[in-house]
């Protein structure tokens, strides 16, 4: 079975743009999580999709977004990219929602914003 | 709010040594889930192991195994027989029953020398 893949794994954007990271999860997995990492904030818990829907979201700007498809694979977009959005970002994906359901990472978008 | 605390950023063992990584946490809570996770330098988390609050025998998977102690809010990690692939960052999160956000603590960058 294949696991979490994140395309792109690697992007390099200026300030003000924005960028669009995508989260395919492993197959029949239907809750989709996604995390930031940074060396000065460790990881940080941007949101969750379940159906569809967002059903949790961390402290982050609205400038963070995201989405889930029909097919379970999901979006994140963050717009007015900032130099302190430079992260891995991570997504994970888990069969159904709560904590007793394993969360499998991906490898990983690394964004640098120059 | 729940917080959780690596107090050890770096820590070495020598292969086939026993190495205990500490994580405290706070919270009001009564059910939770604690788990660690392990960062290798490619990136990918991976599951190491799993508790859960209301169940007091400690967890164990082959070589790990925790030491919960809920009154003191710990959650240590011990890994038997290191092995040079143990060579990674380790995470201790917390998520409550209830929601799908994973509280992570800093880490602890462990090097299992030869």
């Amino acid at each position: 079975k294949a696991g979490v893949t994140q395309t792109p794994r690697y992007l390099i954007k200026t300030r003000g743009q924005q960028v669009t990271l995508s989260c395919s999860p492993i197959s029949g997995h239907r809750s989709v999580s996604w995390y930031q990492q940074t060396p000065g904030q460790g990881l940080q818990f941007l949101f969750e999709y379940f159906s569809e829907t967002q059903r949790n979201k961390g402290n982050f700007p609205g400038r963070f977004s995201g989405r889930q498809f029909s097919n379970s694979r999901s979006e994140m977009n963050v717009s007015t990219l900032e130099l302190g959005d430079s992260a891995l970002y991570l997504c994970a994906s888990s069969l159904a929602r709560g904590p007793y359901n394993e969360q499998f990472f991906g490898p990983g978008t690394r964004l640098t914003v120059l | 709010a729940q917080t959780v605390t690596q107090s050890q950023p770096e820590m070495s063992v020598q292969e086939a040594e026993t190495v205990t990584l500490s994580c405290t946490y706070d919270t009001s809570e009564s059910n939770y889930y604690l788990f660690w996770y392990k960062q290798p330098p490619s990136r990918q988390m991976i599951l190491v192991i799993r508790q859960e609050a209301y169940k007091q025998q400690n967890a164990t998977e082959n070589r790990f195994s925790v030491n919960f102690q809920k009154a003191a809010k710990s959650f240590s990690l011990k890994i038997s027989d290191s092995q040079l692939g143990d060579t990674a960052m380790y995470f201790c999160a917390f998520m409550k029953r209830t929601e799908d956000d994973m509280r992570f603590g800093a880490g602890t960058r462990l090097t299992v020398k030869p």
